[in-house]
């Protein structure tokens, strides 16, 4: 079946510090990919994403590319700020599961000043 | 801006009372979850529905049950609350698959205890 996983947490970095969180998916033919983020006490809020195998999805100086080769969607940030400490989600949905997210367990970032 | 809402951030309810989740979105999206979120399992799909009276099981749907009479409200709906139900619960909307283009957006969460 169709699964992701991701890197364990948590993850703590200095401000300025190069973030990568690994994800790793499992799915027949080609999901759509997704990086959540979840801030201290809040629901969860789209990061990126991206629909097919290459793409770059950016946002907020996080970047993440589609590798099908390797079946991976790491997220990366050069240079960590202290509010990016948040929960981060990797997930997949296939195109005929109407909208249904499978996700990673979560990556617990924070980050010190 | 859109929006989905969910009726209360937190909840402490009894054993064995049954207890409603709402959840409501205004991006008139034909999809919507309910997703359960516990430390070290992430997000499990508990129900969804893809139109209006319409529901399917996701991954965890015992002891649940939902109900969609109008195309904006989605009520997760708990029997009999038991402690093993204390949870983060999550709502999420999105448009119809038509393509590869969509995404879920989420309310702000219901933290339930059960005591």
């Amino acid at each position: 079946g169709n699964s992701v996983t991701q890197m364990e947490g948590p993850v703590t970095l200095s401000e300025e510090a190069f973030l990568t969180i690994n994800c790793t998916y499992t799915a027949t033919g080609y999901p759509s990919l997704f990086w959540y983020v979840q801030y201290p006490g809040e629901g969860l809020q789209l990061l990126l994403k991206a629909t097919k195998a290459d793409d770059k999805g950016s946002n907020k100086g996080f970047e993440a590319t589609y590798r099908k080769e390797t079946t991976s969607f790491h997220l990366e940030k050069g240079s960590v700020q202290v509010s990016d400490s948040a929960v981060y989600f990797c997930a997949l949905t296939r195109y005929n599961q109407g909208g249904k997210l499978i996700f990673g367990q979560g990556t617990e970032l924070s980050v010190k000043p | 801006d859109v929006k989905v809402t969910q009726s209360s951030r937190y909840l402490v309810k009894r054993t064995g009372e049954k207890v409603f989740l709402e959840c409501v979105q205004d991006m008139d999206h034909e999809n919507m979850f309910w997703y359960r979120q516990d430390p070290g399992l992430g997000l499990r799909l508990i129900y969804f529905s893809y139109d209006v009276k319409m529901k399917e099981k996701g991954d965890i749907p015992e002891g649940y049950s939902v109900s969609r009479e109008k195309k904006e409200r989605f009520s997760l709906i708990l029997e009999s609350a038991s402690t093993n139900q204390t949870s983060m619960y999550l709502c999420a909307s999105s448009l119809k698959w038509g393509g590869r283009r969509t995404e879920a957006f989420f309310g702000q969460g219901t933290r339930l205890t059960v005591v």
